[in-house]
């Protein structure tokens, strides 16, 4: 089992539509995680932090669930320019190697017109 | 402020040649780390180092591969007779703290297309 799972998609939605995915991991000690977006052969870049209180960021919401070890992405009102791979990325602590750092192989989302 | 470069954006090699990738990061980090995205993959961690010294080597191939961030100069990834598998994005993140002690403090290359013929 991977130690970070997502659904590799692609998901293909309508513009305007709201869309949700999950990412599960498999440690229990991880303590921070991440939601990375990557456009077609670029760099990701950080969308957003997940915090335990889950949080928003514009259409964007976060939520963690450690119970069944899950981060979820939610995004509301979704444009064009949402079209992208959405990486999570999972790690212990804060201060811990880098080498612990985890990335899902991401979610493939396009959006249409 | 120019962010984190890398070149050569696209490299070619032969099996069994050199290949080598350059890594300059954002000014005023001294941390840098090196990753690998396979296609239809997510990133893996290679190597972690300071200015002259390696701090985290453990993903990185035992053979062939190494890596050095000098005093003066970029950051290099070395890989030495390469094979077809090695084909894959070299992404360089850097950071101003140690270990980019936070994720959020690693910024990111726009990375090296490697393709192995």
């Amino acid at each position: 089992r991977k130690e970070v799972e997502q659904d590799p998609g692609p998901f293909n939605v309508p513009e305007g539509a709201t869309v949700a995915f999950n990412c599960t991991y498999s440690n229990s000690a991880s303590q921070s995680f991440f939601w990375y977006r990557q456009d077609c052969r670029k760099e990701p870049k950080l969308l957003m932090s997940v915090y335990s209180s889950g949080n928003e960021d514009g259409r964007f919401t976060a939520q963690l669930n450690r119970a069944s070890q899950y981060i979820s992405l939610l995004i509301r009102d979704s444009k064009l320019s949402d079209s992208a791979t959405y990486l999570c990325v999972v790690r212990p602590g804060g201060y811990s190697s880098a080498s612990k750092i985890i990335f899902g192989s991401g979610t493939r989302l396009s959006i249409r017109p | 402020n120019a962010g984190v470069m890398q070149n050569p954006r696209h490299l070619v090699r032969r099996r069994g040649q050199e290949a080598r990738l350059r890594c300059s990061p954002m000014k005023g980090h001294s941390h840098v780390y090196w990753y690998r995205q396979l296609p239809e993959e997510g990133l893996k961690f290679m190597v972690y180092l300071q200015k002259e010294n390696i701090i985290d080597e453990s993903g990185m191939p035992k053979e062939r591969f190494s890596a050095e961030f000098p005093k003066e100069g970029p950051s290099i990834l070395r890989i030495q007779q390469v094979v077809r598998g090695d084909s894959a994005a070299y992404f360089c993140a850097s950071s101003p703290r140690p270990q980019g002690a936070f994720l959020d403090e690693q910024f990111f290359g726009p990375g090296t297309r490697l393709t192995v013929l």
